[in-house]
């Protein structure tokens, strides 16, 4: 997996609840991406940085915020989970603006009660 | 709205079959179309990828077909085997995003 983790791999949590969830990247790549995979929706852009504290908005972005203060961390976190938020999360990263290659970390699932 | 469309849903063929996969885009921005191959549990891998002057690209049993007119992209696997069960996405990229079909999960039986 490039040289991705996720923590945690799996989380159970209750509507209402605060979920911080973790990349960390061993590459030194600029471009880290935060996507969530659902059945008949594929893999959708949740939010991207492109740089230490450069954050933006992707496609399903609200509910959720991301902080980058590391070049080799980037957190995505739920203020107040929901269970429509009950998915499977990918963290990606990617060297350049320029470079065509997404990699992929191995996910995390987390399921809202 | 769904900017890059994948059919069918799913796929079931018999080892030594050529499973096709198509995609259709409407941006004509997108400058690069890769496919991801993701086992169960894992997250997805480049599998091969192709740019828009170009009509097909092989890469061993994976070929691409791309009609830049029509704007469509396909993946033919050769001689499939049990170990292609996967599920397969496409993508459109555009500046620094990709953008992603909604995957198709293929069973190769022996």
């Amino acid at each position: 997996d490039a040289g991705i983790t996720q923590s945690p791999r799996h989380k159970v949590t209750e509507t209402g609840t605060p979920v911080t969830l973790r990349c960390h990247q061993t590459e030194n790549h600029r471009y880290m991406y935060w996507y969530r995979q659902d059945p008949g929706h594929g893999l959708r852009l949740i939010h991207y940085s492109y740089g230490v504290k450069d954050t933006d908005k992707g496609e399903v972005s609200d509910g959720y915020s991301v902080s980058r203060s590391k070049t080799e961390d980037f957190l995505l976190t739920l203020e107040s989970a929901t269970s429509s938020q009950t998915s499977v999360y990918f963290c990606a990263i990617s060297l350049s603006r320029t470079a065509d290659t997404q990699y992929f970390g191995p996910g995390t699932r987390l399921t809202v009660l | 709205q769904q900017q890059v469309k994948q059919s069918p849903q799913s796929l079931i063929v018999q080892k030594g079959g050529i499973p096709i996969i198509n995609c259709a885009y409407e941006n004509t921005a997108f400058d690069y179309f890769p496919w991801y191959q993701q086992f169960p549990g894992k997250g997805p891998a480049l599998l091969i990828a192709i740019r828009p002057d170009v009509s097909e690209k092989k890469e061993g049993r994976f070929t691409i077909s791309f009609n830049k007119s029509a704007k469509q992209f396909s993946l033919h696997i050769m001689d499939s085997q049990p170990g292609d069960s996967a599920t397969y996405f496409c993508a459109a990229k555009k500046t620094d995003k990709l953008i992603f079909g909604t995957g198709t999960r293929l069973q190769v039986f022996p």
